[in-house]
């Protein structure tokens, strides 16, 4: 299995760009999360789904944040517009009922000028 | 409101020795816990979890602690190794959801 695939690995835009973040979860996970990667907060749950369903987007911190999950095996997280502040690792993780354990990605690093 | 707390940014182990990582939680909700294991530019990687129901949870050279009453878990390493250094993340999740807390991080420096 490939596991979780995050693209782009690496994003440099400039302030009010649109950015767009996209994850395949492992095929036949039906639960996927979005988290974000900052020195003070650590991983911070933004969004998960559920069988394609958000379920708990509080951890979003703006409006400018959305998330989408138009099928089982694709995801997008896009910020619009973008602000310096958004600059961080964004990981995508997905995982089964059964497992009780996350599978992560290997990150998108943003960088927002 | 931080969650989880890893009130120890970073840790630096000789070689054999033992590393002891902690973590507390302030949600007595929580039931089930893991620690994660991230090297520079990758995702972390599960390493173990421990359910409420134990006290204690071994894999080989690593072992999770959980003390319930104080809302504090710990994560044993022995013997450290150069390959162990790494950010070291503990997460907590409640019954019933799917969602995960993530503490901030330790870093772990094991000297060769």
């Amino acid at each position: 299995d490939a596991g979780v695939i995050q693209s782009p690995r690496h994003e440099v835009t400039e302030m009010g760009q649109e950015v767009t973040l996209r994850c395949k979860p492992i095929s036949g996970h039906n639960s996927l999360f979005w988290y974000r990667q900052t020195m003070m907060r650590g991983l911070e749950l933004l969004i998960y789904f559920n069988n394609n369903v958000p379920i708990d987007d509080s951890g979003m911190p703006e409006d400018r944040f959305s998330a989408k999950m138009p099928n089982a095996s694709f995801s997008t997280l896009k910020i619009q517009p973008s602000e310096p502040r958004d600059s961080a690792v964004y990981f995508c993780a997905s995982s089964s009922l059964g497992t009780k354990k996350l599978f992560f990605g290997s990150g998108t690093q943003l960088s927002v000028l | 409101d931080q969650q989880v707390k890893q009130n120890s940014p970073s840790l630096s182990v000789q070689e054999g020795r033992i590393s002891i990582l902690n973590c507390d939680y302030t949600n007595s909700m929580f039931d089930y816990f893991l620690w994660y294991k991230k090297y520079p530019a990758e995702g972390p990687t599960f390493l173990i979890s421990i359910s409420s129901i134990k006290d204690k949870n071994e894999d080989g050279r690593f072992t999770v602690f959980l003390n319930k009453s104080a809302k504090h878990l710990s994560l044993h390493i022995v013997p450290s190794q150069p390959g162990d250094s790494a950010v070291y993340f503990c997460a907590a999740s409640a019954s019933g959801t799917y969602k995960y807390i993530f503490g901030t991080g330790t870093r772990l420096k094991v000297l060769a």
